[in-house]
């Protein structure tokens, strides 16, 4: 267990829809990443806050968007969605060095129908 | 740009026998390498990291690995695999300025009993 929580576990929904991802980081850790992992495209990096705010970007469609509240939580909000954006996506969390290990969090499956 | 090849799609290995799995990278300053192995259904769980100092580095699981900067290499090694260490291993270099980790494509380790 790494400490990094993420709900829900799974999520199946319609093209066109909206959803929102939650991710509690490891107490203490100020920074809070997101990364999709897709059959075509692997593991790749989406976007890292840090104590609230947006540090770095990655391939994030215009679509997705994310934030970090008060309390360190972070949610992944990804709007019309589409049939490619069925993939896991994980949360991790690390502390205020840029170096710090990330600890990933068990993910998010989404199916979009 | 920074990357991570990791050239062996799959491997498959007789529980007993020892196991190397290459990674490759690129990137212009010192970088900092990881091994995460995902188990089916499971989130990424960090085997070792590389930052400095001795190049041959031990993680969890009896898992060491050797950074060689001539061969732009990390390959992970195991002297004696077990069934339990069926699983899909990740390269990973962290790029000190963006904190975003660059994975390889992964390799999936099949272990014959």
């Amino acid at each position: 267990d790494s400490g990094v929580t993420q709900t829900p576990k799974h999520l199946i929904t319609a093209t066109g829809q909206r959803v929102t991802l939650r991710c509690s980081p490891r107490s203490g850790d100020l920074s809070v990443y997101w990364y999709q992992q897709s059959l075509d495209q692997g593991l790749q990096f989406l976007i890292q806050y840090y104590n609230g705010e947006e540090r770095a970007k990655g391939n994030i469609l215009e679509r997705f968007s994310a934030q970090q509240f008060p309390d360190l939580h972070s949610e992944l909000n990804l709007s019309s969605l589409e049939l490619g954006d069925s993939a896991l996506y994980f949360c991790a969390s690390s502390g205020k060095d840029s170096t710090d290990t990330q600890y990933f969090g068990p993910g998010t499956r989404l199916t979009v129908l | 740009a920074q990357s991570v090849t990791q050239p062996d799609i799959h491997i498959t290995v007789s529980e007993g026998a020892s196991l190397e799995l290459r990674c490759n990278y690129s990137y212009g300053a010192t970088p900092y390498l990881f091994w995460y192995v995902q188990s089916p259904g499971q989130g990424l769980q960090l085997l070792l990291k590389y930052f400095s100092g001795d190049t041959l580095v031990q993680g969890i699981k009896g898992f060491e690995a050797e950074f060689k900067r001539s061969q732009s290499s990390f390959n992970l090694r195991k002297p004696s695999v077990h069934w339990s260490d069926a699983a899909e291993y990740f390269c990973a270099v962290l790029t000190g300025t963006a904190s975003k980790l660059t994975f390889g494509t992964g390799t999936r380790l099949q272990v014959t009993l």
